[in-house]
């Protein structure tokens, strides 16, 4: 079965700053999609970005970019000029791959809080 | 177009009572995803449906937890006989098709509270 683990339970950063939340997976799967999602006080789940695993390159969105390293199982999530409304928990997620009935269900982490301080 | 909902969005309940939790997805979505939340945790898998069928339940905890999908669109959890330890926010998210790598767009969840 797959696991992902968010090392950090919580992180701060100052506002225009950058900071990196961490995230490692284990799975014995070649092929896989690896997501970022946020969760502001609202509760509200929102998508941050996604990485599809044959692709080499790092996925971008805006401020939003994920350093992916395959060999390692790393998936970490890099925000750079920090804005206040980002402050939320951050969750890392698993995806099978598509095909041969798989479940496309998503494994999460436990999750980091982010604190954005003015 | 309006996104996936759910229903009620608070439910506080009685030991031992049923409840049930409605989600209506974005239309057109094929597939439903049920997720259950505890706090401070992430989202875990319940179950999921592709239009009507139920594909996997494989994260439903016991037999007092069951889905429905019955015409393939609205999906509703019910809790038989709850207990404390079923508190939790319920997720419901939706995607548009099958497999690929289609984003699952979740609902606002339903806040159950068994005292």
């Amino acid at each position: 079965a797959q696991t992902v683990t968010q090392s950090q339970p919580e992180m701060s950063v100052q506002e225009a700053e950058t900071v990196t939340l961490s995230c490692t997976y284990d799975t014995s799967e070649s092929d896989y999609y690896l997501f970022w999602y946020k969760q502001p006080p609202s509760r509200q789940m929102i998508l941050v970005i996604r990485q599809e695993a044959y692709k080499q390159q790092n996925a971008t969105e805006n401020r939003f970019s994920v350093n992916f390293q395959k060999a390692a199982k790393s998936f970490s999530l890099k925000i750079s000029d920090s804005q206040l409304g980002d402050a939320a928990m951050y969750f890392c997620a698993y995806r099978s791959p598509d095909g041969g009935g798989s479940n496309y269900k998503l494994t999460f982490g436990k999750g980091t809080l982010l604190t954005v301080n003015p | 177009g309006a996104g996936v909902s759910q229903s009620p969005r608070y439910k506080v309940t009685k030991r031992g009572q049923d409840v049930a939790l409605r989600c209506d997805p974005i239309s057109g979505h094929v597939s439903l995803y049920w997720y259950r939340q505890a706090l401070g945790q992430g989202p875990e898998f319940l179950t999921y449906f592709n239009y009507e069928a139920q594909q996997d339940k494989s994260g439903l905890p016991n037999d007092r937890f069951s889905a429905e999908r019955p015409e393939g669109s609205i999906s509703t959890l019910t809790i038989q006989r709850t207990e404390q330890r079923d508190s939790a926010m319920y997720r419901c998210a939706s995607s548009l098709e099958i497999g690929q790598a289609y984003e699952q767009y979740f609902g606002p969840g339903t806040r159950l509270t068994v005292t």
